[in-house]
């Protein structure tokens, strides 16, 4: 069954470091997106992408963050200047014509 | 204002007994969709159920079911025979429709923790 997988599991980073994490979207997928949670917290949408730029992205989305989908099959959510309130999981998620979003396994982001 | 709201932080119950998880919706939009998805310990976001807003009859995916009903804006999980591994958070979600300028995404409630006792 085609899923979508995300890299790192964990990640762990220094204030002020900047973050890569990496998704790879379900193939025929067109429609990605990054969603983040805070320890016991619900999940907050971040930012949706498509057709090669953003469609969509939430005041969270601030300038310390962006995506990009360099070689057509990666989907990056990149921190530049990590901040102690970053720490969180991360998911990716992809979504096709039918509208079901299909998340991945999640990054968990530890900023000391 | 909340768009999605599940009012239980915690529910129990027994094995092999059903329970219902609330979730209430706030749109205007006359299309929507509305997910369940489970949060086992571990982490990961497993999709359940879909329903939208223009089915007619309520979604079933094995043991899951969805009381849907539109007029109270809710729509209820309903997990049939539960089973130990059923214990984790569960998120309703919603989407908007095309006419709102949407672009797909996801609002999420703040979840229910679900335990099952043996």
């Amino acid at each position: 069954e085609p899923e979508v997988t995300q890299t790192p599991s964990h990640q762990v980073t220094q204030m002020g470091q900047e973050v890569i994490l990496r998704c790879v979207p379900i193939s025929n997928h067109l429609y990605f997106y990054w969603y983040r949670q805070i320890l016991g917290q619900k999940v907050e949408f971040l930012v949706s992408f498509y057709n090669n730029e953003i469609s969509e992205k939430s005041e969270i989305f601030d300038d310390q963050f962006s995506v990009e989908r360099p070689d057509g099959s990666n989907f990056t959510l990149k921190i530049r200047s990590t901040k102690l309130e970053d720490s969180a999981m991360y998911f990716c998620a992809s979504s096709g014509v039918t509208g079901e979003l299909f998340f991945g396994e999640g990054s968990r982001l530890t900023v000391l | 204002a909340q768009k999605i709201t599940q009012t239980q932080p915690g529910m129990f119950v027994q094995e092999k007994e059903a329970v219902t998880l609330d979730c209430t919706y706030d749109t205007s939009d006359p299309s929507y969709g509305l997910f369940w998805y489970k949060q086992p310990s571990s982490g990961e976001m497993i999709f359940l159920i879909y329903q939208g807003s223009y089915d007619q009859q309520n979604a079933t995916e094995g043991r899951y079911s969805l009381n849907f009903q539109k007029a109270r804006k809710s729509a209820n999980l309903v997990i049939s025979a539960s089973q130990l591994g059923d214990s984790a958070m569960y998120f309703c979600a919603m989407r908007e429709g095309p006419s709102s300028g949407n672009t797909g995404k996801l609002i999420f409630g703040q979840g229910t923790t679900l335990q099952v006792k043996p």
